[in-house]
């Protein structure tokens, strides 16, 4: 299947710092990618709906303005965390949707202290 | 809402014994429904998938048979192996394209040893 990776695979920073989550298709150009976002035990919730070119359709509940999401080309899309708290942490995923299913990258760990 | 629930892990089971991991949903409609599966230090991937009542969805050896009736998704296998351990998601969505939006439960973790 299609390959997808996230860098950085986990980050710790400072309350109030930004963070920026990438996520590539390695071998695969998609027009649509997903971000979720998992807390311990619990399910994967789906954040936001990035489509290439346009903006992204974010899920009730989710801050447009803190979640900022940036697909600029096929192959990556970009999830930034702006002055990050603490109760953002959380392990966040990113998919995009190709061949009749979803490819997922393998996560990326925040902490934010 | 749409809802999935799965037992709760960890599942520890010896080599070659006989798996099953619930799930059942709540949706209005006709979901279709996945598992997929999450290998240690990798992203998740689609084990298997069944877009109507009835179907049998089925892949290594896994299988997964949709029941409306019991709003039921349960995955089995008749003889795991060591490398199956990993973490398991039932999911459910509305398209199973590739732009629909999906649904997951908690995940299950399995565990096999020698």
């Amino acid at each position: 299947g299609a390959v997808v990776s996230q860098h950085p695979s986990w980050v710790i920073c400072k309350s109030g710092t930004s963070v920026k989550i990438e996520c590539r298709s390695l071998d695969f150009q998609a027009t649509t990618m997903f971000w979720y976002r998992q807390f311990p035990k619990q399910s994967l919730m789906l954040m936001a709906t990035s489509n290439e070119g346009s903006k992204a359709t974010y899920e009730q509940g989710v801050e447009k303005d803190k979640f900022l999401i940036n697909h600029a080309s096929l192959t990556l899309s970009t999830l930034t965390v702006t002055s990050a708290h603490p109760e953002d942490s959380s392990f966040y995923i990113c998919s995009q949707g190709g061949r009749g299913t979803q490819y997922f990258g393998p996560g990326t760990r925040l902490l934010v202290l | 809402g749409n809802s999935v629930t799965q037992m709760e892990g960890p599942v520890t089971l010896s080599e070659e014994a006989f798996l099953t991991i619930n799930c059942t949903y709540t949706a209005t409609g006709y979901p279709s429904l996945f598992w997929y599966v999450q290998y240690p230090g990798e992203g998740l991937q689609l084990l298997l998938k069944a877009t109507k009542a009835d179907d049998k969805g089925s892949n290594k050896g896994f299988e997964a048979t949709y029941r409306k009736e019991t709003t039921s998704f349960h995955l089995e296998k008749g003889s795991v192996q060591v490398s199956d351990s990993a973490v398991y998601f039932c999911a459910l969505s509305y398209n199973p394209g590739t732009a629909s939006k999906l649904t997951f439960g908690t995940g299950t973790r399995l565990q096999v040893t020698l």
